[in-house]
């Protein structure tokens, strides 16, 4: 299988949580990260989970890791349609390797 | 200018061709990519650069040459293209040291057709 793993299609209605998953193969991945790529444009990070922590939280944005299951999830509290967008789960593989793999991405639809 | 430019932002060209894709990064970066972006497929890194020097290539045909004559700047030389070659293909840049690991900055891209 791939390195990154998401589905691709997520539909969800406005003012519903949001929760966008990955599975990674590298263990020894020190960051994972979710980038966000909006209609004719390239990615721009959204936000990034240090491999020994479980937890972050930022606005309405919450990534969890399960280092064990090496699983991602992004979750969006209260999302909008701007959140309409592609998320790619990317994993940097470990140290003095500055590229990142990325999953194939996960299309979220906002439904009004 | 800020962040990363990409030109051309479409290109369309028959598998005969010789064309360029552009990169210029205005951040202070010392570290280049080439993705390539397919539909429903994971991004694929094609090249990296850091310090213009190669330091990453994946096993990408001969077809597509890269070029990054100084940190600043970053080409991909196009020649006799397949239709399986058309993408997005996206730029981007990264500070070597210093910066959060593996965190890069992405143009908006130059979306290729080869007919």
């Amino acid at each position: 299988g791939e390195d990154v793993e998401q589905s691709l299609f997520l539909s969800v209605r406005e003012g519903d949580s949001s929760v966008i998953n990955c599975t990674y193969t590298d263990s020894s991945s020190t960051y994972l990260y979710w980038y966000k790529q909006e209609p004719g444009a390239g990615l721009q990070l959204l936000t990034y989970i240090f491999s020994n922590m479980d937890m972050k939280q930022d606005q309405r944005l919450t990534v969890l890791l399960n280092k064990k299951d090496k699983h991602l999830s992004l979750r969006i509290a209260d999302t909008q349609t701007g959140d309409s967008a592609i998320y790619f789960c990317a994993e940097s593989k470990g140290t003095g390797r500055r590229a990142l793999t990325f999953g194939s991405g996960t299309r979220l639809q906002v439904q009004p | 200018e800020t962040g990363v430019t990409q030109t051309p932002r479409h290109l369309v060209m028959g598998m005969t061709n010789k064309k360029s894709l552009k990169c210029e990064q205005h951040l202070g970066h010392n570290a280049m990519y080439w993705y390539k972006q397919s539909a429903k497929k994971p991004l694929e890194l094609m090249f990296v650069y850091s310090l213009e020097e190669r330091v990453e290539n994946n096993s990408v045909p001969s077809r597509f040459s890269p070029e990054c004559p100084n940190s600043s700047h970053l080409f991909l030389h196009l020649h006799t293209l397949q239709p399986e070659d058309s993408a997005l293909y996206l730029c981007a840049s990264s500070q070597e040291a210093g910066g959060r690991d593996g965190e890069l900055f992405f143009g908006e891209g130059s979306r290729l057709t080869v007919l």
